[in-house]
């Protein structure tokens, strides 16, 4: 099975300024694809970016954009101009291109600061 | 939008009790998942189904059960209820191709006393 690994349990941003969630996982899969969710709190998981791994343009959404470095296995969202709106768990996902098991990384605890 | 109703947002039931927890979906979507969440695990997946009658154990079904007998309709069951089953169990359904994402039912937090 694949393996994502977010390795920042808690973030901190001030407001307006960037921040950047980093993302790796493992995969001997050439056709994939990342996505990064965003939880609220006691709120519902809803879908913040998408990227196809054959594409090598990064994706945007917004403020949020994506790094996407296949070799390195590393799929990071920076969130720029941040809001309290921002503040929830991100959680990192890899879907290959064959399967329908999503495999979510242990998520990401953001704060934005006033 | 898709729609992804879970019965119950909270849910208190005691050891032993055979539980229930329901999940629809309106957007015709071929699989649907449940998966259990927990601080500092992440979601983890308990079982799915890709499509009518049809299952398939994730990374932890021991003490679950599902029931597809409908294309919107996906059911958790805890046949028998134990305290290190409290935890919030989110549903999820997705299309079969690839790069579609899964949408998220509210969740229900549930509790064993």
């Amino acid at each position: 099975a694949q393996t994502v690994t977010q390795s920042q349990p808690e973030m901190s941003v001030q407001e307006a300024e960037t921040v950047t969630l980093s993302c790796t996982y493992d995969t001997s899969e050439s056709d994939y694809y990342l996505f990064w969710y965003k939880q609220p709190p006691s709120r519902q998981m809803i879908l913040v970016i998408r990227q196809e791994a054959y594409k090598q343009q990064n994706a945007t959404e917004n403020r949020f954009s994506v790094n996407f470095q296949k070799a390195a296995k590393s799929f990071s969202l920076k969130i720029s101009d941040s809001q309290l709106g921002d503040a929830a768990m991100y959680f990192c996902a890899y879907r290959s291109w064959t399967g329908n098991q999503f495999y979510f990384g242990t998520g990401t605890s953001l704060t934005v600061i006033p | 939008d898709v729609k992804v109703t879970q019965s119950s947002r909270y849910l208190v039931k005691r050891t032993g009790e055979k539980v229930f927890l329901e999940c629809v979906q309106d957007m015709d979507h071929e699989n649907m998942f449940w998966y259990r969440q927990d601080p500092g695990l992440g979601l983890r997946l308990i079982y799915f189904s890709y499509d009518v009658k049809m299952k398939e154990k994730g990374d932890i079904p021991e003490g679950y059960s599902v029931s597809r007998e409908k294309k919107e309709r996906f059911s958790l069951i805890l046949e028998s209820a134990s305290t290190n089953q409290t935890s919030m169990y989110l549903c999820a359904s997705s299309r079969q191709v690839a790069y579609q994402p899964q949408h998220f039912g509210d969740g229900t937090r549930l509790s064993i006393l």
